[in-house]
C-alpha cells in the first residue's frame, strides 16, 4: 500500500516563505503532485514532480528527492489568499494508477 | 471552458433513501474519478474509470455504493440504502489519461451530502 505524511498545520506571516514537507512510502512510484484546497472549495492542481529536483511555477516551487522518498512545496511571498489546505499525492506504477492523497496541511497566513 | 460539473451541490436526505450523484467530466478527458472527503478520513478515492471502463473500485466502501459511466460525458455514483456515516463531500474529477503521470486532475465543486 501507500502512505504519506505531512504536517497537519503550518502558520506563517504575509510576505514570508513557508515549506510544506511530504514523505511517502509506496510499493512503486511515478511522481508526486501537490493540490491546493480552500475551505469549501475543490482541490486544484499546483505542481507535479517525476524527477529529482525543483520545479518552479511563479511563487510556488515543488521539490522531489526519490532516493529519500521526500518532497516539499515551497510558497514564497505569502499572501492572505494562500491560506488553504495543501495535499501531496503520489501516483504509483502498479495497476492502480490513480492518486493517493496525504491528509493535508492547513496553512494559516497571518497579517 | 466548462470545468467538471457535479450535481446536486447539496443533498440532504433521510437514511435508507437512495442517493444519486451526477458528474459531467471535461470534454475530451477520458479518465474520471470519484472521491469522498471527510474530516476523519481525508480525501479517499472511491473508483476511477478509463474510457468509461471501471479500472479500480477497491475504494468503494461496500455494496451499497455503485458507480456507472454509460458514456464519455456522464457518470453517476449511487448509494442505496444511504446511512448517516455516508455524510461527506463527494468530488468528481477528470483528467486526460490516468496512465499519463503528469496529467493533472480537474475537480468539480463537489456534492455536500448529509444523511439524517
Amino acid at each position: 500500500g501507500q502512505s504519506l505524511e505531512q504536517p497537519s498545520e503550518v502558520t506563517a506571516v504575509e510576505g514570508a516563505i513557508v515549506q510544506i514537507n511530504c514523505t511517502y512510502q509506496t510499493s512503486g512510484f511515478y511522481g508526486l503532485s501537490w493540490y491546493q484546497q480552500h475551505d469549501g472549495g475543490a482541490p486544484t492542481f499546483l505542481s507535479y514532480n517525476a524527477l529529482d529536483g525543483l520545479e518552479e511555477t511563479g511563487r510556488f516551487s515543488s521539490f522531489l528527492s526519490r532516493s529519500d522518498s521526500y518532497g516539499y512545496l515551497l510558497l514564497q511571498e505569502l499572501q492572505m489568499k494562500d491560506s488553504a489546505s495543501y495535499f501531496c499525492a503520489v501516483k504509483v506504477d502498479t495497476g492502480r494508477r490513480a492518486l493517493t492523497f496525504g491528509s493535508g496541511t492547513r496553512l494559516q497566513v497571518q497579517p | 471552458d466548462a470545468g467538471v460539473i457535479q450535481s446536486p451541490r447539496h443533498e440532504v436526505t433521510e437514511m435508507g433513501q437512495e442517493v444519486t450523484l451526477r458528474c459531467k467530466p471535461i470534454s475530451g478527458h477520458n479518465s474520471l474519478f470519484w472521491y469522498r472527503q471527510t474530516m476523519m478520513r481525508g480525501l479517499e478515492l472511491l473508483i476511477y474509470f478509463n474510457n468509461n471502463v471501471p479500472i479500480d473500485d477497491s475504494g468503494m466502501p461496500e455494496d451499497r455504493f455503485s458507480a456507472k459511466m454509460p458514456n464519455a460525458s456522464f457518470s453517476t455514483l449511487k448509494i442505496q440504502p444511504s446511512e448517516p456515516r455516508d455524510s461527506a463531500v463527494y468530488f468528481c474529477a477528470s483528467s486526460l489519461k490516468a496512465g499519463d503521470s503528469n496529467q493533472p486532475q480537474h475537480f468539480g465543486d463537489g456534492t455536500r451530502l448529509s444523511i439524517l
